[in-house]
């Protein structure tokens, strides 16, 4: 089975940083994505990792360590906009699935 | 326009109906998935699809069947729709040659309501 796990909700400043964990438990392992979601609209990609270490794009980094089976995505100059649930999801092997857990809402005050 | 569209947007229905929930795509991707989301569960996967030929089911699928009428169409439908399948439903494609990520692209989302 998969289990993925990550805090409901996180609140944060205007211009300040906001680290959301994820921690995972899965039947194989092919990479983690993050997604982005504003309430009511579809989830869009953010990130992917698949080696260990971080990955930078922008205000947005993710890291990985798969030996702890932990990700985090690293949210910096936070803007208003940044106002969204934010999906960790584990593919697995083989079959190319994605396993997704529950979301973290995060909600920036100026 | 939307790579990736869903009709209808929202849908109302009672209990007991048959309905069916439609995607369509333009990204020419192989591999079309149907999930939906409810407050607190996040995402989870009720069918996919990884060609016309191939249909597997996810981890929800009892009560849903699909069809994949092309390589750009793949149908949800509810048999006899029941109010827990209150849900926003979620079509989403991917294609391993398109992107070295193999990331899923989703639709905007159906919001259905079962009385």
């Amino acid at each position: 089975g998969q289990n993925i796990d990550q805090p409901t909700e996180m609140t944060a400043t205007e211009g300040a940083i906001v680290q959301i964990n994820c921690t995972y438990q899965t039947s194989g392992f092919n990479g983690l994505f993050w997604y982005q979601q504003h309430a009511g609209e579809a989830p869009t990609f953010l990130s992917y990792n698949v080696l260990d270490g971080l990955e930078e794009k922008g205000r947005f980094s993710s890291f990985l360590s798969r030996s702890k089976g932990y990700s985090y995505l690293l949210l910096k100059e936070l803007q208003m906009k940044d106002s969204a649930s934010y999906l960790c999801a584990v593919k697995t092997p083989n079959d190319y699935k994605l396993s997704f857990g529950a979301g973290t809402t995060v909600t920036v005050r100026a | 326009d939307a790579d990736v569209t869903q009709t209808p947007r929202n849908r109302i229905t009672k209990t007991g109906k048959r309905i069916m929930l439609e995607c369509s795509q333009t990204k020419g991707h192989d591999r079309m998935y149907w999930y939906r989301q409810d407050p607190g569960l996040g995402l989870r996967l009720i069918y996919y699809s990884f060609d016309v030929k191939d249909i597997n089911k996810g981890e929800i699928s009892d009560g849903y069947s699909v069809s994949r009428q092309a390589q750009a169409k793949f149908s949800l439908s509810l048999e006899s729709a029941i109010p827990n399948q209150t849900a926003l439903y979620f079509c989403a494609t991917s294609d391993q040659s398109a992107s070295p990520y193999n990331e899923q692209f989703f639709g905007p989302g159906t919001r259905l309501t079962v009385l």
